[in-house]
């Protein structure tokens, strides 16, 4: 069993409508929770982040954290087309400049004009 | 913002050939970064963290001898694809923490595409 899972999609949806991303882990030492966005042939780019359960809005995206469920959401509301990338959650257990974070396989999204 | 450079962008070697990858902290000290590996429709794995002054750590089943990290910086790390053959065709990132950010600002490289033909 990975340590993350998260569906790979691709997942393609109307401009305007609700994205709901979301990924389920098995390690239960995971504390941060980040969202990164990549576009194609270009490295990750940290989007939203957590810490433990809860939820953190900014802007058009809300992410939550289930950490009960070991579950975490990312949600873009008003999606627009530049919304367009793979989405890979990725988690971490330290906070130490060494710790190791351990991303998703990525869903790929595409927002319909 | 931290800033990344990671060199080059894409590279064609020929089988049997080294290859070697760059990546800087521009305006940060990193005394660790991490090295990773995507293949097509996957996510990064990761496949060695690198600290300076010191040996890098390889994630289990990551050929040492193989790909090769010198982090002889703070601002430097570099990784080395020695005798490159055609399945190690994937695209390599570089990371390293995000000074400032607590435990979520990981500034990744722009990553380099390695085609071995």
């Amino acid at each position: 069993q990975k340590e993350v899972e998260q569906d790979p999609g691709p997942l393609s949806v109307p401009e305007g409508a609700i994205v709901s991303l979301n990924c389920t882990y098995s390690n239960s030492a995971f504390q941060y929770f980040m969202w990164y966005r990549q576009y194609s042939r270009k490295g990750p780019e940290l989007l939203m982040y957590t810490y433990s359960s809860g939820n953190k809005e900014d802007g058009r995206f809300t992410a939550q954290v289930d950490k009960s469920s070991k579950y975490i959401s990312l949600f873009i509301r008003d999606s627009q087309p530049s919304d367009s990338a793979t989405y890979l959650c990725a988690m971490s257990s330290g906070y130490s400049s060494a710790s190791k974070i351990i991303f998703g396989s990525g869903t790929r999204l595409s927002i319909r004009p | 913002g931290a800033v990344v450079s990671q060199h080059p962008s894409w590279v064609i070697c020929k089988s049997g050939t080294s290859v070697k990858i760059e990546c800087r902290s521009l305006d940060f000290q990193a005394t660790t970064m991490f090295w990773y590996r995507q293949f097509p429709k996957q996510s990064l794995m990761l496949m060695a963290t690198s600290n300076e002054g010191s040996k890098a750590t390889y994630e289990q089943g990551v050929e040492k001898d193989k790909f090769l990290i010198n982090h002889a910086s703070l601002t430097l790390s570099t990784l080395t694809v020695t005798s490159a053959h055609p399945e190690d065709s994937s695209f390599y990132i570089c990371s390293a923490r995000t000074p400032g950010t607590g435990s979520y600002g990981y500034t990744f490289g722009s990553g380099t595409r390695l085609t071995v033909v």
